[in-house]
């Protein structure tokens, strides 16, 4: 069965300093992987997507990620944050052969420091 | 232009209440889903429809039912609600599954709250 591990529930950090999100899953089949944003009381807005090609990905709101098949990693990474990152950030995956079904990590609160 | 769009976006009712929230996507999207979203922000998908078709039903309770009058809404009826069923549901829209194409959108939420 396919999972998702979102190895941080919580990462503080200071404004404009680096942060990776972590992202591990598990599935026996290739999977195609997503983070999505989640500000206060909004809907989730879509960050960033592997499909297939590239591993490594960008993002809106400069955020990249690199897939890492070998240790079925997705982490997510920004160079310098902005208070404006505060967030939730999931991790997702998904199987071509699930009808488009998407299995979400337990999130990570970002939150941002001056 | 909302392309997923909800309604309401807060539900407030009581125990056994039936009620329903409507969902409806304006990309021209063939599959929509409803996903609901715990008090601990977990989210986990409930139903998938693909062209007005039922083709993802995990495992919820039979009092929800989803009904999709065309490709472009994807409506939840819930009966007799119970304190359980708070949570935030969201609907989302993508391409059909296998196309390599299946991004989903997400719509804001509807905020349910049974008391």
């Amino acid at each position: 069965a396919q999972s998702v591990t979102q190895l941080d529930s919580q990462v503080p950090v200071f404004e404009e300093a680096p942060v990776e999100l972590r992202c591990n899953y598990s599935s026996s089949v290739s999977v195609y992987l997503f983070w999505y944003v989640q500000y206060p009381n909004q809907g989730l807005q879509l960050l960033l997507k592997y499909l297939s090609g590239s591993t490594l990905v960008k993002g809106i709101n400069g955020f990249e990620a690199e897939f890492n098949k070998s240790q079925t990693s997705f982490h997510l990474r920004k160079p310098s944050v902005h208070i404006s990152d505060t967030a939730e950030y999931f991790c997702a995956v998904s199987k071509n052969n699930q009808g488009g079904k998407l299995i979400f990590g337990q999130g990570t609160e970002l939150s941002v420091k001056p | 232009d909302t392309a997923v769009s909800q309604t309401p976006k807060y539900l407030v009712t009581q125990m056994g209440n039936d009620k329903s929230i409507k969902c409806e996507q304006n990309l021209g999207h063939d599959t929509m889903y409803w996903y609901k979203q715990d008090s601990k922000k977990f989210l986990k998908i409930m139903f998938s429809y693909n062209n007005k078709e039922l083709i993802i039903n995990e495992t919820v309770p039979n009092r929800f039912s989803p009904k999709s009058p065309d490709k472009a809404h994807l409506n939840l009826h819930i009966n007799s609600l119970e304190l359980g069923d708070s949570a935030v549901y969201f609907c989302a829209s993508s391409q059909p599954p296998g196309l390599g194409l299946e991004t989903q959108y997400f719509g804001p939420g509807t905020r349910l709250l049974v008391l």
